[in-house]
């Protein structure tokens, strides 16, 4: 089974700072198709999760441009260039290129 | 739009069945593989079962496996959990979700298990 590792679990920022969160896969990513079947999501207090990202650094509709996807293999990179208000939240990383699917433990990102 | 509405959860007695389902609207449900993911209380995000668009192939996470089934109506646009032999942890929001292209574009709003005596 592969194993997503967040850091940091707990991030406080400052509003208009950068944030960056870090997610390692215990096996690499990339699917026998090419694709690298990594996301992003952001779970905002009380809501259900919502996509950001896709496959790395695919920023999925309605996404605002700040936020941005990085990385290859095992290891990937989420970065907020300025962070706002409606950013707080936990961030979740998850592989769909094996089963079973997996997500990171979650990265809490506190004003 | 796309809407995920999901239904059947509450109280349920360890040991106990319960089965939920997840009603979708606003796209071609037929051609869409879905999943159930939960969430329990305070923790981060479960990957449970997955089915694919025509129901022929499921998968589930090791930990619910011989207990959960993964189904779903494709004619009335349903997705369904059936879930026995409830243990306290699986004590969760259950939120369906659609898969497109292999990432999870939408989700429902949960539906809440407490398997509790």
């Amino acid at each position: 089974d592969i194993v997503m590792t967040q850091t940091p679990l707990s991030s406080p920022v400052t509003l208009g700072q950068p944030a960056s969160i870090s997610c390692r896969s215990s096996h690499s990513l990339v699917h026998d198709d090419g694709n690298t079947y990594l996301s992003w999501l952001h779970q905002s207090p009380g809501q259900p999760p919502r996509l950001l990202i896709y496959k790395i650094s695919n920023r999925f509709s309605g996404v605002p441009d700040r936020f941005s996807g990085s990385g290859a293999g095992t290891d990937f990179t989420l970065k907020i260039s300025r962070v706002e208000a409606e950013d707080v939240g936990v961030y979740y990383c998850m592989q769909t290129t094996q089963f079973p699917y997996s997500f990171g433990q979650g990265t809490k990102l506190e004003i | 739009q796309v809407q995920l509405v999901e239904s059947g959860g509450g109280v349920v007695q360890p040991g106990r069945s319960l089965r939920l389902s997840c009603a979708a609207s606003g796209f071609s449900f037929g051609s869409f593989a879905l999943h159930w993911v939960r969430q329990a209380p305070g923790k981060g995000l479960d990957w449970v079962a997955f089915i694919s668009y025509d129901g022929s192939v499921q998968n589930y996470a090791d930990s619910v496996k011989g207990r959960f089934t993964i189904s779903r109506d494709n004619s009335k646009n349903t997705l369904y959990l059936q879930m026995s032999s409830l243990r306290a942890d699986d004590t969760s929001m259950f939120y369906c979700t659609r898969d497109y292209l292999g990432h999870f574009d939408s989700w429902g709003q949960g539906t809440l298990v407490t398997v509790s005596s």
